[in-house]
């Protein structure tokens, strides 16, 4: 299996623009998970899907933050429009919690480095 | 009462020593606690993880200490090497409720262990 695919690796981007980034998770998971790393304030989930349906959005900051799950296959987590304090490493997780034997590991993407000027 | 407080924030650590890296939970419903471990331009992977039926669960140099009634847990690396050199992370997270599936981060420990 390819593992947890993020794309694009590097966004760098003028303040006010929309960012989009996207995630496929591992084939069969039903759980993703979108998270936020900065130096600052660690690692912290902004919101996760079971099933593609949007389970805890709590952690989404603000307004300008969306993330959608239209298929099984593939999330996206959209920030419009973008502020220099968006700059952060974003990761997209993916876990398969079977109902025989529970399985919480989460496998991470490589992160997506969102760069905001 | 969802937090995980986790201590040092940074760990500096010879060749060969012992590196002890501590959390702390509030919540009892906790039943599940990894340790995940991030190298540099890398996404968190999976080290080790133990549920509360088990005071102890070892894994090649890893191992996972774990205090029930005191709600503590720890992370012990044995003959660290250079290549342990990352950042890690505990979480918990509980069985059911609306949580079910969601972990809970510490805030990370820097490791450097020094040839």
């Amino acid at each position: 299996d390819a593992g947890v695919i993020q794309s694009p690796r590097h966004e760098v981007t003028e303040m006010g623009q929309e960012v989009t980034l996207r995630c496929k998770p591992i084939s069969g998971h039903d759980y993703l998970f979108w998270y936020r790393q900065t130096m600052m304030r660690g690692l912290e989930l902004l919101i996760y899907f079971n099933n593609n349906v949007p389970i805890d959005d709590s952690g989404m900051p603000e307004d300008r933050f969306s993330a959608k799950m239209p298929n099984a296959s593939f999330s996206t987590l959209k920030i419009q429009p973008s502020e220099p304090r968006d700059s952060a490493v974003y990761f997209c997780a993916s876990s398969l919690l079977a109902a025989a034997g529970r399985k919480e590991t989460q496998y991470f993407g490589p992160g997506t480095r969102l760069l905001v000027l | 009462q969802q937090q995980v407080k986790q201590s040092p924030q940074s760990l500096i650590v010879q060749k060969g020593g012992i590196s002890i890296i501590n959390c702390a939970y509030e919540n009892t419903a906790f039943d599940y606690f990894p340790w995940y471990q991030q190298f540099p331009g890398k996404g968190p992977a999976l080290l080790i993880a133990i549920r509360p039926d088990v005071s102890e669960k070892k894994e090649g140099r890893f191992t996972i200490s774990f205090n029930k009634s005191a709600k503590q847990f720890s992370l012990h690396i044995m003959d660290s090497q250079p290549g342990d050199s990352a950042t890690y992370f505990c979480a918990a997270s509980m069985a059911g409720g609306t949580s079910y599936g969601k972990l809970t981060f510490g805030q990370g420990t820097i490791l450097t262990v020094h040839p």
